[in-house]
């Protein structure tokens, strides 16, 4: 148990639906991040947000679109998503942007299958 | 574009026996090296950060060590067990940067 918790577990969607996966931590963490893994791809960072703010955005499609309200909360809505997006998404949450001090505490990650 | 290389990508090892696996990184403009370990089914799990050229870090049976300089780092497991089978992942950040870029990965799995 890291303290960063993601849901859904799995989700499948068509490719005209809209859909959200959240991420929480209770850990007092300032920083929080979106990664996808794909299939025999390493971990990709996608956006990084520090004290709510959006300080990095990976040339994510739009389709992809983060919102941080506070920071214990992270979430990724999606739309019009294609196939080739189903991939493992991991949230992640560090005390400050991961570096020299601090490292990352991952969530258990939401299984995406676009259909 | 930064890369990160790890090597082998998996490996087989029996109970008992020491190993290590490699992880490549572009020497210039080091900030830091992590290093995690992810479990089938479980979120991935930091086991060192390090920083320092000659750094050299412990954790049990498993430790570590940087060269900044040539670009490479070692993760050691002394006398495997069951429960070390894991992917482990290592990630590199650039001075000026906030991002880890994460290697493949080297997949460990221990028989009994």
């Amino acid at each position: 148990e890291t303290g960063v918790t993601q849901t859904p577990r799995h989700l499948v969607m068509g490719m005209t639906n809209k859909k959200s996966l959240k991420c929480e931590q209770h850990l007092g963490h300032n920083a929080m991040y979106w990664y996808k893994q794909s299939a025999k791809k390493p971990l990709e960072l996608m956006f990084v947000y520090n004290f709510k703010e959006q300080t990095e955005n990976n040339s994510v499609p739009s389709r992809f679109s983060p919102e941080c309200p506070n920071s214990s909360h992270l979430f990724l809505h999606l739309h019009t998503l294609q196939p080739e997006d189903s991939a493992l998404y991991l949230c992640a949450s560090s005390q400050e942007p991961t570096g020299r001090q601090t490292e990352a505490f991952f969530g258990q990650g939401t299984r995406l299958t676009v259909v | 574009i930064l890369n990160v290389e790890q090597s082998p990508q998996s490996l087989h090892v029996q109970e008992g026996d020491s190993t290590n696996f490699t992880c490549s990184f572009p020497s210039s403009n080091f900030y830091a090296l992590h290093w995690y370990r992810w479990e089938t089914a479980k979120s991935p799990e930091a086991l060192f950060v390090m920083t320092l050229n000659g750094d050299e870090k412990k954790k049990g049976r498993i430790s570590a060590t940087l060269n900044t300089k040539e670009g490479y780092s070692y993760l050691y497991i002394k006398g495997s067990q069951p429960e070390d089978s894991a992917t482990y992942l290592c990630a590199f950040i650039i001075q000026g940067a906030q991002k880890l870029v994460f290697g493949q990965g080297t997949r460990l799995t221990i028989n009994p």
